[in-house]
């Protein structure tokens, strides 16, 4: 089974910020990494696919990068509605989510 | 529009079984991989099964695999999840959700999801 890693599992920073978190996978997934957003008592939503693509209709200022097997997902410069959990997940074999980032404003 | 509405959960005692449903509008059911994936009180998300378009292929987390079903009726546009032998820590939130593809390759349309508690 392959294992996602992400960090930091929670993180605080101020409007405007860049913010940075990284995805681990156990072994070479190329670039079969996905990224999500959940907020709160919400369902989680697609936001970036195959490691950098952006899902029509998310914000220029969210972004990924990576492939293998270290992954980085970004926000270029956090806005207050940006504030959920983020979870990356592989689908080079089946689905497996990374534990999640919890995104506060500071 | 796109949606997906899960139905079935509830509170069951340890052992017993419960059935999920999503009824799936707005798109082409037989043309996309159907996945559930559930998340516990406080928890992230657990991926828990996959049917492919067809009904061809399906599979399971090691965690529910020989305990919990996964099946679609394509001419009613429906995806359940039977789920038998419950135990408390199958508690949690279950989305159903659709695959970007036949198969697997990610989540681009989720349900509300369905609560189901596991309790005595």
């Amino acid at each position: 089974d392959i294992q996602m890693t992400q960090s930091p599992s929670s993180l605080s920073a101020s409007v405007g910020d860049r913010v940075t978190i990284t995805c681990q996978a156990s072994q070479d997934i190329s670039d079969y990494l996905n990224w999500y957003q959940q907020k709160p008592g919400k369902a989680p939503k697609l936001l970036i696919y195959d490691a950098s693509t952006l899902e029509t209709g998310v914000p220029s200022r969210f972004s990924g990068s990576g492939s293998g097997t270290h992954f980085t997902f970004t926000i270029s410069s956090l806005q207050p509605e940006d504030i959920a959990t983020y979870y990356c997940q592989q689908f080079d074999d089946l689905l497996t989510f990374g534990g999640g980032t919890k995104v506060e404003i500071k | 529009q796109v949606q997906l509405v899960e139905s079935g959960g509830g509170v069951v005692q340890p052992g017993r079984s419960l059935r999920l449903s999503c009824a799936a509008s707005g798109f082409t059911f037989s043309s996309y991989g159907m996945h559930w994936v559930r998340q516990a009180p406080g928890k992230g998300l657990e991926w828990v099964a996959v049917m492919w378009y067809n009904g061809t292929y399906k599979y399971y987390a090691d965690s529910v695999k020989g305990r919990f079903t996964i099946s679609r009726d394509n001419s009613k546009n429906t995806l359940y999840l039977q789920m038998n032998s419950l135990r408390v820590e199958d508690t949690a939130v279950y989305y159903c959700a659709r695959d970007r593809s036949k198969g697997v390759y990610g989540l681009d349309v989720w349900g509300q999801g369905t609560t189901v508690t596991v309790s005595s």
